[in-house]
């Protein structure tokens, strides 16, 4: 693994299926950050990780749990998809806080039918 | 309240100049950066500017003033390439947030 890695690329779900995408880096950053991204709207924080151990609430969190069980891994759950929350999610690292850069993920794309 | 504005879109000749403005109202400034993003890709750092003044590198410069909440993105000797969009984002000190614009589609045209 090289930088920071989402799975799945891509994915059709059923409104009312429950659905992790998982988040993976291997640069010991501290922070990790989930973000979605829809048109006219740029990228929404969801939910943040300052570090291992630790979750805050972001911009649009509702409908999203996350868990930040190690450095490396934050996965982020839809409980029950609903059709709003199809949307291009982004999950991204950065060494400390909000002075620092973040480096993003490739995206997964998620459909909610 | 938080807000962050920048044109949606812009049109530029390859090889000119173009400028893209970023105005901020923020509680808590800890710095503005620029991103890049090309169409289906993720986002990758251009540059942070946390004082006032202009921050060069290479044919990107980064120009911030902290007393009008502005700042913007230059970028010089246009190539196709830089068809993409750009992301004005503000740090925040009000908890681990960076606040992202909704962005600027660029095209370069020939």
């Amino acid at each position: 693994i090289a930088g920071i890695t989402q799975a799945p690329t891509s994915q059709i779900l059923a409104a009312g299926r429950r659905m992790t995408l998982r988040c993976t880096q291997d640069m010991r950053h501290n922070a990790m950050y989930w973000y979605r991204q829809d048109l006219g709207l740029g990228l929404r924080l969801i939910h943040y990780s300052n570090t291992a151990g630790t979750t805050g609430k972001g911009e649009v969190p509702d409908g999203y749990s996350v868990s930040r069980a190690n450095t490396d891994d934050f996965p982020l759950t839809l409980a029950s998809a609903v059709p709003s929350q199809t949307s291009v999610y982004f999950c991204a690292s950065a060494a400390g806080g909000p002075t620092d850069t973040q480096y993003f993920g490739p995206g997964t794309r998620l459909t909610v039918l | 309240g938080q807000n962050i504005d920048q044109p949606t879109e812009m049109t530029a000749t390859e090889g000119a100049i173009v400028q893209i403005n970023c105005t901020y109202q923020t509680s808590g400034f800890n710095g503005l950066f620029w991103y890049q993003q090309h169409a289906g890709e993720a986002p990758t750092f251009l540059s942070y500017n946390v004082l006032d003044g202009l921050e060069e590198k290479g044919r990107f410069s980064s120009f911030l003033s902290r007393s009008k909440g502005y700042s913007y993105l230059l970028l010089k000797e246009l190539q196709m390439k830089d068809s993409a969009s750009y992301l004005c984002a503000v740090g925040n000190t009000g908890g681990f947030k960076t606040i992202f614009g909704a962005g600027t589609r660029l095209f370069v045209k020939a």
